[in-house]
């Protein structure tokens, strides 16, 4: 069983466009985020989510918006897309207690043309 | 967060027993040291953690030096799987320890 998925796994479209990443978990995990890793492979948290509730958020463009529907799904919605916006994106999930080890998805690779 | 350093890269031969060092200099009492990793085209793999005393699990042990300055991470013995990105994590206990801050990296290649 896969811990937490994400749909799609390559993603190619066009500036402007708007489109979305989903992301699943099936560890009863309260804890879900979403990291962006750039062609240089740094790797850096974009948004946290606690209980549907938003805890992260880091300087990333409102273009950019999370929902979480229910605590077990994060899913990412980007308007406008544009070159830049193109990287591995990879949701990830923890148990509530912060230092807990956190469980990555397989990434989805967004690339804009 | 509190910086880490590693080396950008290392060499190890096949089931050999490898030793990853990390510094952290500056980092505070409360501080967790987070070991992490990513397999090619994969998302990052928890590792080990602990916080004062040396640590084993399954996939690895963590040093950790009597001033926690600095921990090493050892793989007891490498196989070709082991070959990815190793990351060293600093994590605070309190209000942030939510998030990861991921550093460079140490890229490990295992020789068959």
């Amino acid at each position: 069983d896969t811990a937490v998925s994400q749909t799609p796994k390559y993603l190619v479209t066009q500036m402007g466009n708007d489109k979305s990443i989903k992301c699943e978990q099936n560890l009863g995990h309260d804890t879900m985020y979403w990291y962006k890793q750039d062609s240089k492979k740094f790797l850096k948290i974009m948004f946290s989510y606690n209980n549907k509730e938003l805890i992260i958020n880091e300087t990333v463009p409102n273009r950019f918006s999370p929902k979480s529907p229910d605590k077990a799904h994060l899913n990412l919605h980007i308007n406008s897309l544009e070159l830049g916006d193109s990287a591995v994106y990879f949701c990830a999930s923890s148990q509530l207690a912060g230092l807990a080890e956190q469980y990555f998805g397989p990434g989805t690779r967004l690339t804009v043309t | 967060d509190a910086k880490t350093t590693q080396p950008n890269s290392m060499e190890s031969n096949e089931e050999e027993p490898v030793h990853l060092p990390c510094n952290h200099s500056t980092i505070s009492g409360t501080d967790y040291i987070h070991w992490y990793r990513q397999l090619p085209s994969q998302g990052p793999e928890y590792v080990i953690h602990g916080l004062t005393s040396n640590v084993n699990n399954r996939m690895a042990s963590l040093a950790i030096a009597e001033d926690r300055k600095s921990s090493t991470l050892i793989l007891h013995r490498a196989t070709l799987r082991d070959a990815a990105v190793y990351y060293c994590i600093l994590r605070t206990s309190g209000a942030g320890s939510y998030q990861l801050t991921f550093g460079k990296g140490t890229k490990l290649s295992v020789i068959p």
